[in-house]
């Protein structure tokens, strides 16, 4: 149980583009989902914390503007990386968990390959 | 804010030898604790964590991490590697008093040798 799959697991689009990236819990109700940018050889880095129903809490320093996130089911959240340019290009990858408690696991998805040419 | 550190990048073992990845962290209390490995194609998959009590935790696959509070460390062991082990490894820390929130380490790369 708690799988949780992300699509596309890759994509190459256009500077000025945008690209929307799915996120969904498949056998399990997620009333939180984050996002993570992870680039070559570093760690993940959390973009944004998305309730089910509510806005997204963003980290310091990313563009809500830019990375919009909508989690309006409980078990899909959306990743739309607006007028992409090619520092976007990185891995993206989501988490879900049935709650936001402390000890609650967050599952992961395999990560979706955004290239911005 | 927590921070993790892993000061292993990549290591090396060979093929059922045994195998300590380093992991420490700064907060300001006990954290919670976990061990996650990644592999290609692959989402993160939950090895062990750790909340609170025993500071053995058992995982799977085998991975087991031992919480010493006086060293702020969370090493995690295996006593004999298989060559389906290889992968990255990343150690994270959550707050207790802040939802669940992870902060990842920088992760280290495993390479079994046959």
């Amino acid at each position: 149980g708690a799988v949780v799959s992300q699509h596309p697991s890759w994509v190459i689009c256009k500077s000025g583009t945008s690209v929307k990236i799915e996120c969904r819990s498949l056998d399990f109700q997620a009333t939180t989902m984050f996002w993570y940018r992870q680039f070559p050889k570093q760690s993940l880095m959390l973009m944004a914390t998305s309730n089910e129903g509510s806005k997204a809490t963003y980290e310091q320093g990313v563009e809500k503007d830019k990375f919009l996130i909508n989690h309006a089911s409980l078990t899909l959240s959306t990743l739309t990386v607006t007028s992409a340019h090619p520092e976007d290009s990185s891995f993206y990858i989501c988490s879900a968990s049935r709650s936001q408690g402390a000890t609650d696991t967050q599952y992961f998805g395999p990560g979706t390959r955004l290239t911005v040419l | 804010a927590q921070s993790v550190t892993q000061p292993d990048i990549h290591i090396t073992v060979s093929e059922g030898a045994s195998l300590e990845l380093r992991c420490n962290y700064s907060y300001g209390a006990t954290p919670y604790l976990f061990w996650y490995v990644q592999s290609p194609g692959q989402g993160l998959q939950l090895l062990l964590k750790y909340f609170s009590g025993d500071t053995l935790v058992q995982g799977i696959k085998g991975f087991e991490a031992e919480f010493k509070r006086s060293q702020s460390s969370f090493n995690l062991r295996k006593p004999s590697v298989h060559w389906s082990d290889a992968a990255e490894y990343f150690c994270a820390v959550g707050a207790p008093g802040g939802g669940n929130k992870l902060t990842f380490g920088t992760g280290t790369q495993l390479k079994v040798e046959l």
